[in-house]
């Protein structure tokens, strides 16, 4: 798994409130991904980072912003969740030109 | 831009017929293409790269340049085959990885 882990798991969340999901890695990856998994729409990336405090954005950055304090971290907020957020996100890191994938949170936004 | 094009959602085949998931992309530079899989309740995972143009759990996929597609092809699907396959396009910086839309293969038994 790369070292990988997601949290939380699992949230339920109303409309209009913030929410921040964690993305922690123990192998010192340079690179770190967020992505989100709809059906009809596969994987969008949202945004990833290059290294500690360099990020960019993705196919569907709005409305998400993201941080990287230290390399084992990526945190990824909603500022004001959206119904239209109500997703699976997926952290993933890259090891040479493969990516490996965190076992995903499951958002749902009320 | 790069884009990635599964045109399939849902392949359904029975135990032991022949399976092709297509994919197709489009990209300026040299690309370099991966098929990955999502079985069910696990993560997403790496199935085979183009680059090293080998065979996963009876898998092969082969880039055609002119045809712009890299489908994913099985001689004799299994029941355990049955999963979500992502076609995904990697920049040739790599540090952007784009997925298709995802194909749900379903073999019966």
């Amino acid at each position: 798994d790369a070292g990988i882990t997601q949290s939380p798991r699992h949230k339920v969340t109303e409309t209009g409130t913030p929410v921040t999901l964690r993305c922690h890695q123990t192998e010192n990856h340079r690179y770190m991904y967020w992505y989100r998994q709809d059906p009809g729409h596969g994987l969008r990336l949202i945004h990833y980072s290059y290294g500690v405090k360099d990020t960019d954005k993705g196919e569907v950055s709005d409305g998400y912003s993201v941080s990287r304090s230290k390399t084992e971290d990526f945190l990824l907020t909603l500022e004001s969740a959206t119904s239209s957020q109500t997703s699976v996100y997926f952290c993933a890191i890259r090891q040479d030109t493969e990516a490996f994938f965190g076992q995903g949170t499951r958002l749902t936004v009320v | 831009a790069q884009r990635v094009t599964q045109p399939e959602k849902l392949l359904s085949v029975f135990k032991g017929a022949p399976v092709e998931l297509k994919c197709n992309y489009s990209y300026s530079g040299s690309p370099e293409l991966f098929w990955y899989v999502q079985y069910s309740r696990q993560r997403l995972q790496l199935l085979l790269r183009h680059i090293s143009r080998e065979s996963i759990k009876g898998f092969t996929a082969d880039l055609n340049k002119g045809e712009t597609s890299f489908h994913l092809k099985k001689p004799f699907a299994q029941e355990e085959d049955s999963a979500m396959y992502y076609c995904a396009l990697a920049n040739n910086a790599g540090n952007m990885l784009t997925f298709g839309g995802g194909t749900r293969l379903m073999v019966k038994p």
